[in-house]
């Protein structure tokens, strides 16, 4: 059975760092991709970047490049993001999602199939 | 940037009843699409991708369709257990932008 086990709330100061982590079991965990998503209070969606357990290749929305790092552990199994500079439009859940890919007539299709249970992060002084 | 347009934003139906939600593109994505589940507190759940493939394990009366900048998510004689709100994503260049979203609530 594909899990995703993300780690625990976070509560940060203004200006700090902040780093999660998301422990896959149940699948290779080189053979897909992960993925990293955004969701403040209340509201929609928002897709942060992946990255690529097999080689640690990433890639990552414009809007999130330095606020984002994303790394892997092949040992361990464990896709982490780190958060920086943080301020109060940092608050969010953070989800993170395994990277399907399906071809079809040689064309690759994508989407999310298994995601983490998020990691709730509150940026308060 | 591709823009998703998601409608609508929220819909109040009775259980039995055939949905359909639209999900517009700003230009496009070549059926290079997914929808998604939300349930309030939950993680999102994959739903349809590739715009008309249903993930594994989803009830056949949910169906996608589309083609080109248009797209849409249907659901035929709803279920107490398909209420909370749903999301289309793009994935045909980055950034892969997520719909508004379309919260379906008991009438």
């Amino acid at each position: 059975e594909v899990q995703l086990q993300q780690s625990g709330p976070e509560l940060v100061k203004p200006g700090a760092s902040v780093k999660m982590s998301c422990k896959a079991s149940g699948y290779t965990f080189t053979s897909y991709v992960m993925h990293w998503v955004k969701q403040k209070p209340g509201q929609g969606l928002e897709w942060i970047g992946y990255i690529n357990p097999y080689n640690d290749g990433t890639k990552y929305n414009e809007k999130f490049k330095g606020k984002a790092t994303l790394t892997s552990d092949k040992s361990s199994s464990t896709a982490y993001m780190e958060l920086s500079s943080l301020t109060s439009e940092d608050s969010a859940v953070y989800y993170c999602a395994r990277g399907l890919i399906t071809t079809v007539v040689a064309v690759d299709y994508y989407a999310m199939d298994y995601w983490g249970q998020g990691t709730s992060v509150t940026v308060s002084s | 940037d591709i823009q998703m347009t998601q409608s609508p934003a929220s819909l109040s139906v009775s259980v039995g009843e055939t949905v359909t939600i639209t999900c517009r593109a700003s230009e496009n994505i070549y059926s290079n699409l997914a929808w998604y589940q939300q349930k309030q507190g939950k993680s999102p759940q994959l739903l349809v991708y590739a715009a008309t493939n249903l993930a594994d394990g989803v009830p056949s009366r949910f169906s996608g369709s589309g083609s080109g900048t248009q797209y849409s998510l249907k659901i035929n004689s709803l279920q107490s257990e398909d209420f909370g709100s749903y999301y289309c994503q793009h994935f045909w260049g980055t950034p892969w932008t997520f719909g508004g979203g379309t919260k379906l609530e008991i009438k």
